[in-house]
């Protein structure tokens, strides 16, 4: 099946500064690949996604591009914010057809003021 | 919109007991709801899917007779962890689909559960 291996946090960032949170995965063939944020005390949401290779996922200026070559999708942030704060998870269908998805480790974001 | 509720946010129950969780979608029909489980500082685990109206599929080394589920309609799927153990102790998180191919879930707030 499918597997996903995301960086290890927690990233600690002072505001304003640049965001990488790295996501590797292994797949048969090219699924759509996501990424999910959890801010404290709430559930998950949907962040981004991208649907095939090479598409970039973008929202609330976050990017993500879907690389086959380093089967890779990390997170990137220009300038992060307090609000930002959160539990990232990289995503992408456990296999086959079935609506489930596998989660990566999650990687713990704190931005200070 | 897709706007998943979860019912108790929290609980704490007696070693012995049992203790059931709510999932609802409140403004849209899930053909889908998937139940999971989180530890501290940890991902999630998925238990098991659940599709209205049909028995549960459990992942391989989750108990369905230890962890009850039953999806009566588009709109409610509960949780129930019978004689709850401490090691039961967890949060629970329910995810719900009406699009199955596109895999987009929407996520409840989750349940932390405490066994005592």
């Amino acid at each position: 099946g499918n597997s996903v291996t995301q960086m290890e946090g927690p990233v600690t960032l002072s505001e304003e500064a640049f965001l990488t949170i790295n996501c590797t995965y292994t797949a048969t063939g090219y699924p759509s690949l996501f990424w999910y944020v959890q801010y404290p005390g709430e559930g998950l949401q949907l962040l981004l996604k991208a649907t095939k290779a090479d598409d970039k996922g973008s929202n609330k200026g976050f990017e993500a591009t879907y690389r086959k070559e380093t089967t890779s999708f990390h997170l990137e942030k220009g300038s992060v914010q307090v609000s930002d704060s959160a539990v990232y998870f990289c995503a992408l269908p456990l296999s086959g057809n079935t609506g489930k998805l596998i989660f990566g480790q999650g990687t713990t974001l704190q931005v200070k003021p | 919109g897709a706007v998943v509720s979860q019912h108790p946010s929290w609980v704490i129950c007696k070693s012995g007991t049992s203790v059931k969780i709510e999932c609802r979608s409140l403004d849209f029909q899930a053909t889908t709801m998937f139940w999971y489980r989180q530890f501290p500082k940890q991902s999630l685990m998925l238990m098991a899917t659940s599709n209205e109206g049909s028995k549960a599929t459990y992942e391989q080394g989750v108990e369905k007779d230890k962890f009850l589920i039953n999806h009566a309609s588009l709109t409610l799927s509960t949780l129930t962890v019978t004689s709850a153990h401490p090691e039961d102790s967890s949060f629970y998180i329910c995810s719900a689909s009406w699009d199955l191919p596109s895999y987009e879930q929407y996520f409840g707030p989750g349940t932390r559960l405490t066994v005592t």
